[in-house]
């Protein structure tokens, strides 16, 4: 099974870098995934970490250390767009995914 | 493209009755998937398909089934609904070796 954790909230002002944190533990490690969901909606994919190592995507990254069971999620150069709540997700060997139960994140101007 | 389509958006049901949601993806992924949410409690896995024609259960599957007769539809049953199962479900799909996920809009149940 997979045991996910991950801080509930977090407040950061506009233009600024929040990190959110992920830890887990699992029976059989096979990839880690972030997912941004604004209220009310669906999630969205943002970032795929399966090797040890930081993963950049424009103002977004992801950073994983498998041996640590560890992951965060790096927001640069903050937007009022990117109040959301922030998923950490972690697939098995029967390629399920996990999710943990996320973190939101307000930004202020 | 539509992606993934859920149905109906929004229920009010009584406790008791029967409710089947539906979901409908025209990707010709291989992988489904049905989840809640839940406040405080995040995703959880209710079941999942693989494939057309095997299905397998997630974290929570007391009081659903599921079947998936056929790549693009993977229909989720509450046999007796109870207020417990008031939620909101999310239909996902995924590409088996890539693993992201694609989510339906969600539907809103809530039992009485």
């Amino acid at each position: 099974g997979q045991n996910i954790d991950q801080p509930t909230e977090m407040t950061a002002t506009e233009g600024a870098i929040v990190q959110i944190n992920c830890t887990y533990q699992t029976s059989g490690f096979n990839g880690l995934f972030w997912y941004q969901q604004h209220a009310g909606e669906a999630p969205t994919f943002l970032s795929y970490n399966v090797l040890d190592g930081l993963e950049e995507k424009g103002r977004f990254s992801s950073f994983l250390s498998r041996s640590k069971g560890y992951s965060y999620l790096l927001l640069k150069e903050l937007q009022m767009k990117d109040s959301a709540s922030y998923l950490c997700a972690v697939r098995d060997r029967d390629y399920k995914l996990s999710f943990g139960a996320g973190t939101t994140v307000t930004v202020r101007a | 493209i539509a992606g993934i389509t859920q149905a109906p958006t929004s229920q009010i049901l009584a406790a008791g009755r029967r409710m089947t949601l539906r979901c409908t993806q025209d990707m010709r992924h291989n992988a489904m998937y049905w989840y809640r949410q839940d406040l405080g409690l995040g995703l959880r896995l209710i079941h999942y398909s693989n494939t057309a024609g095997t299905t397998g259960k997630g974290e929570v599957p007391d009081g659903y089934s599921v079947s998936r007769a056929n790549t693009d539809d993977f229909p989720l049953t509450l046999a007796s609904a109870v207020p417990s199962q008031t939620s909101v479900y999310f239909c996902a799909s995924s590409e088996k070796n890539t693993g992201e996920l694609f989510f339906g809009e969600g539907s809103r149940l809530t039992v009485l």
